[in-house]
């Protein structure tokens, strides 16, 4: 049963500091791992979505790297800006889009 | 283009009433799910709808849960009776196909509040 740990589950950083939240999925047979944003009473969006043939994705300051070898992903934010803070939530996904999240990261960047 | 809609967006309700919530996808999805999101935690999927099929409902309870998708396209999910742990917020998602496991992206709506007292 796949199981999607993240760590930490809460982080407060300063306005411009890059930052990297982490994802560990215990099954590496997935087909592929995306990364959401969620506002406080808000759905999910999507942010990012990596292929299990691939290694990397990025989107503007976000750069999401994925090794299946040793289960995990890394979100990277560059230059975080206080529009950033929400939770951060990655999802596994095996066959039939099936997503398995993690608890998330709940990120606050102060000016 | 439009969302994917959910009502009501908040609801509260005594222990042992019946609930239900309605959602319409993005126009042109054939795929179509229910995730349930416990406070503090990541969302759970409770079942999924290709067209007006179920994929899967393994994590469904059905003894007090049920939806449908009588015509591909609208949703709606029950909860009848409620209990104290049903309180979440439900979100309804859709996708355009599933078929190949490949991955499309998923897009949510901004989910239905559940509080059971």
């Amino acid at each position: 049963k796949q199981e999607v740990t993240q760590i930490p589950a809460a982080l407060s950083v300063p306005e411009g500091e890059n930052l990297v939240l982490n994802c560990s999925f215990t099954d590496s047979a997935i087909y592929n791992l995306q990364w959401f944003r969620q506002d406080p009473g808000k759905g999910l969006t999507s942010l990012l979505l990596i292929q299990s043939s691939q290694r990397e994705q990025t989107s503007g300051r976000l750069n999401a790297s994925l090794d299946k070898s040793s289960g995990r992903s890394t979100l990277y934010i560059a230059a975080s800006q206080p529009g950033d803070s929400a939770t951060y939530l990655c999802a596994s996904s095996g066959g039939y889009n099936k997503l398995i999240f993690g608890a998330g990261t709940r990120l606050a960047v102060h000016p | 283009e439009a969302g994917v809609a959910q009502s009501p967006r908040y609801k509260i309700i005594e222990k042992r009433q019946s609930v239900a919530f309605w959602c319409n996808p993005i126009s042109g999805h054939a795929t179509l799910y229910w995730y349930q999101q416990i406070l503090g935690q990541g969302p759970k999927l409770l079942i999924q709808f290709q067209n007006n099929g179920v994929v899967d409902d393994s994590q469904l309870p059905k003894d007090r849960f049920s939806a449908e998708r009588l015509k591909g396209v609208d949703s709606t999910l029950k909860i009848q009776p409620a209990k104290l742990e049903d309180s979440a917020v439900y979100l309804c998602a859709s996708s355009l196909e599933v078929y190949g496991g490949s991955g499309n992206t998923i897009y949510f709506g901004e989910g239905s509040w559940l509080t059971v007292v």
